[in-house]
């Protein structure tokens, strides 16, 4: 089944500086590819998705990049900022299967 | 607010005892979702269900059962509790699979 590997598992920045979180998926036909915001205690929430069709999508100083051919796909956060910081979560799903499978996460933490 | 409610947001009983766990998905979504995260854990999948259908099993605990009913709200029920059963447990809907999941706020389930 599939499988979502994600690093870094800490991530520690100065506001301003740029974070990038990589996945890495084992499941080629995985055609869709969300990324959660999930603040302490909190539910988690979509903050960007993209799928197999598209390489890049950008909302804002989010982007996510994916690349079919290594099976990896990345989060950029631009101009971070002390409100960013949260765990970041990663997941990929293939097309007529149900289940989403979530990397393990990336606390981001971004300091003033 | 996702639009996913769940009910109770706290629930704290001894082990070896069973509790019901209630989820509403968002307007005119079909799919639930249930996921479990344990402390500093990631999310784990445990099943899913598709306008009143069971679609598909994650890593859900003989002990643990769900169901989806006409109105498409779903439960979730755990039973012969164990202290480490203590965790977050979130529901999440979307309009069909592979589209992007919106989490409720979860309940936080203490096993003494």
């Amino acid at each position: 089944g599939e499988n979502v590997e994600q690093h870094p598992s800490t991530l520690s920045v100065q506001e301003g500086d740029s974070a990038v979180i990589k996945c890495t998926y084992s499941d080629s036909a995985s055609n869709y590819f969300p990324w959660y915001k999930q603040e302490l205690g909190k539910r988690p929430q979509l903050i960007i998705d993209i799928r197999s069709n598209v390489g890049e999508k950008k909302d804002q100083r989010i982007a996510v990049t994916l690349n079919k051919t290594a099976k990896h796909f990345s989060l950029h956060i631009t101009e971070t900022q002390p409100e960013d910081s949260a765990v970041y979560f990663c997941a990929a799903i293939r097309a007529g299967f149900q289940k989403l499978v979530f990397g393990t996460g990336t606390r981001l933490l971004v300091s003033p | 607010d996702s639009g996913v409610t769940q009910t109770p947001k706290h629930l704290i009983t001894a082990t070896g005892q069973r509790v019901t766990l209630r989820c509403s998905p968002r307007s005119g979504d079909l799919s639930v979702y249930w996921y479990q995260q344990s402390l500093d854990q990631g999310l784990q999948f445990l099943i899913q269900y598709y306008n009143g259908e069971e679609r598909a099993k994650g890593n859900i605990l003989e002990r643990f059962s769900a169901q989806q009913f006409p109105d498409l709200h779903s439960e979730l029920n755990l039973s012969s509790l164990e202290l480490g059963d203590s965790a977050l447990y979130f529901c999440a809907s979307s309009l069909d699979t592979n589209n992007e999941q919106f989490f409720g706020p979860g309940t936080r389930l203490t096993v003494l």
